[in-house]
């Protein structure tokens, strides 16, 4: 296991459609996040797991937004009716909850046409 | 205001120039501060983490955290063009959801 990986790398999608993102922390890391990284911002928050579980969503994760867990391994995010301020990097990290500092994926860019 | 300010830069600095990037932040809940590196097309990876206020050395790095001033920096020593990234400062109240800045993007001149 060499890190969190995450597929696609890039996406490009209609506005209107559907994307759907996987994120594949490393294996033995309980905690799972994801970000969402704009140019010259840094990454916000948008929700995180511990193992299954899902402790906290930001505002910023509205109704068009939906992330799962399922068997608190790899992980989704999914974007229903994509807007173009959709368009970002989303980034997923995972870390151990007696750890401290995140390990990150390189991220899916998603631009929105 | 925002809870973590950081100046965008860009940052240029002749090589083998020492470095110094700073943060302030508002949240005086704050108990952990990180400092991350990210390369064009990366994620962002773990450079330092310290907890509470002082300072921690790292090879060429050195973080410090002034929490009675609500700022925090990160010192570059001897830096090479390699070093050439953005860097974000990072904070949380627990060991769970990261707020980060901004970023500085960051320039080394051979």
């Amino acid at each position: 296991d060499t890190g969190v990986s995450q597929d696609p790398r890039h996406k490009i999608t209609k506005r209107g459609q559907n994307v759907t993102f996987r994120c594949d922390p490393i294996s033995e890391h309980n905690r799972l996040y994801w970000y969402r990284q704009t140019l010259g911002q840094g990454p916000e928050f948008l929700t995180y797991f511990q193992n299954e579980a899902q402790l906290e969503k930001s505002r910023l994760l509205s109704d068009r937004f939906s992330a799962e867990r399922p068997k608190g391994s790899f992980s989704t995010l999914e974007i229903q009716r994509t807007e173009q301020g959709d368009s970002a990097m989303y980034l997923c990290a995972s870390s151990f909850s007696t750890d401290y500092g995140y390990t990150f994926g390189s991220g899916t860019r998603l631009t929105v046409v | 205001q925002k809870e973590v300010e950081q100046d965008p830069g860009p940052l240029s600095v002749p090589e083998g120039a020492i470095v110094s990037l700073n943060c302030t932040y508002s949240n005086s809940a704050f108990q952990y501060f990180m400092w991350y590196r990210q390369y064009s097309r990366k994620g962002p990876e773990l450079l330092m983490y310290t907890y509470s206020s002082g300072n921690k050395e790292d090879g060429r790095f050195t973080a410090q955290v002034d929490k009675s001033s609500k700022y925090i920096s990160l010192f570059i020593r001897d830096s090479q063009p390699s070093d050439s990234a953005t860097y974000l400062c990072a904070m949380s109240v627990r060991d769970d959801k990261i707020i980060f800045g901004k970023g500085t993007r960051l320039h080394i001149l051979p």
